[in-house]
């Protein structure tokens, strides 16, 4: 199974504030990383797809980047409502994992 | 929109079977695949399961291989999860999520499932 490593597994930070989240595969995926949002007691919420794929609705100061083994998901001007607990998930082969997640406070 | 809606979630005794649903708007079931993604109490995601929308395909997470079993109902927008032999770990919210591919792009809101004697 591949394993995926993401960190750190917390920060704070303030509004303004540029925020990078990373994300390792225990072997090489390709391109074959989701990024999840994930806010108390709701579902969670798909931001970027295939590494780099911003999916539809979701603000631009969202990007992804990678690819191989090594991801990052970047946050370019942290908003309140971004604060929240962020997933990688590999997609690349079964079974599907997550990462462990990163919670993001405020500072 | 696609909506997602999970139902029989509950509390069993270790040991105990139980089976969830999943009703999915027609959209949902016409080209994706459909998983299942659990959390247990104040822990990460995991993925459970998923299923090509033929019913052709289906891939299981090692922990519950064996215990469940995951199907699909076209002619009634149904996904369902069979759960047996449950242990006090399979406790969670299980979330009912669709996508074109492997990824999760909807999510219902979830149905607890409580293992405890």
């Amino acid at each position: 199974d591949i394993q995926m490593t993401q960190s750190p597994s917390s920060l704070s930070a303030s509004v303004g504030d540029r925020v990078t989240i990373t994300c390792r595969a225990s072997q090489s995926i390709i391109s074959y990383l989701n990024w999840y949002q994930q806010k108390p007691g709701k579902a969670p919420k798909l931001l970027i797809y295939a590494a780099s794929n911003l999916q539809s609705g979701v603000p631009s100061r969202f990007s992804g980047s990678g690819s191989g083994t090594d991801f990052t998901l970047a946050i370019s001007s942290l908003q309140a409502e971004d604060f929240a607990t962020y997933y990688c998930q590999q997609s690349d082969s079964a079974p599907l994992t997550f990462g462990g997640g990163t919670k993001v406070e405020i500072k | 929109e696609v909506q997602l809606v999970e139902s029989g979630g509950g509390l069993v005794q270790p040991g105990g079977s139980l089976r969830l649903s999943c009703a999915a708007s027609e959209v949902t079931f016409s080209s994706y695949w459909m998983s299942w993604v659990r959390q247990a109490p104040g822990k990460g995601l995991e993925w459970v399961a998923n299923i090509k929308q033929d019913g052709s395909e289906k891939y299981y997470v090692d922990s519950v291989k064996g215990r469940f079993s995951i199907s699909i109902d076209n002619a009634k927008n149904a996904l369902y999860l069979q759960m047996n032999s449950l242990r006090g770990e399979d406790t969670a919210v299980y979330y009912c999520a669709s996508a074109p591919g492997w990824e999760q792009l909807y999510w219902g809101q979830g149905t607890l499932v409580t293992v405890s004697s």
